[in-house]
């Protein structure tokens, strides 16, 4: 059982906007940054989103990040086939002497 | 750019350890922080740790009693041991750098993963 909450499944048809929701508790994105990751089949994860909302260079303006509260959600407009993939969420969370967590992935389909 | 290399036996027996190596290049090791990250097939990511390059160390609770993390920083290199293991521990190994919960960059380098099969 994961520390964050997300949908196992998402999807939508190209051009199309989705949102992957992301929920936590106070210790957690309540009180820390959320980061968003993608993991293309059979590669290591990529980092997507940091500090909430913030794209690493690189990353396309399709993908947008959002907090309120303890939830977090990651936006992907303009829809593509590339795009699926499975998506992550994470947060350091301050219980239990610091550790980091991850919400336990959504398997985004581009239909 | 930087790049991790993970490195280690993809073989480890019950109950022995699992003993890996990621190795930094590209840039210095110097003053960050440096996770270990697994994911068993099909399953979701689990943070395993992380040290800073003074050698200080955060585990993950559930793995803590069997966890242990050290740093090399004349090699850039970085390790992980994880004893008596089981079937339950088989799954690919990530190493990956970290700025820290208050720099809020997230894991921004990953290794590509080794698979680590524990069986007899």
């Amino acid at each position: 059982q994961s520390v964050l909450t997300q949908p196992p499944s998402a999807s939508g048809t190209p051009g199309q906007r989705v949102t992957i929701s992301c929920s936590g508790s106070s210790s957690n994105i309540g009180s820390n940054y959320v980061y968003w990751y993608q993991q293309l089949p059979g590669t290591a994860p990529k980092l997507l989103i940091y500090r909430n909302n913030q794209r690493p260079s690189g990353v396309p303006d399709r993908f947008s990040g959002s907090k309120s509260g303890t939830s977090a959600s990651l936006a992907i407009s303009g829809l593509r086939s590339e795009d699926e993939a499975d998506y992550y969420c994470a947060a350091w969370d301050d219980s239990l002497s610091g550790r980091e967590v991850f919400g336990g992935g959504t398997k985004l389909t581009v239909l | 750019q930087v790049q991790l290399q993970e490195s280690g036996p993809g073989l480890v027996k019950p109950s022995e350890t699992l003993s890996l190596t990621c190795t930094v290049s590209g840039g210095s090791i110097s003053s960050y922080y440096w996770s270990w990250i697994r994911q068993p097939a099909g399953k979701g990511l689990e943070w395993i740790g992380r040290i800073y390059t003074s050698g200080s160390t955060n585990y993950n609770p559930s793995l803590k009693s069997r966890v242990t993390m050290s740093v090399d920083t004349s090699k850039n290199q970085f390790s992980l041991k994880l004893s008596s293991v089981t079937a339950a521990d088989t799954a690919v190994y990530y190493c990956a750098r970290d700025q820290g919960a208050a720099a809020g960059a997230g894991f921004d380098y990953w290794g590509q993963g080794t698979l680590v099969t524990v069986s007899s």
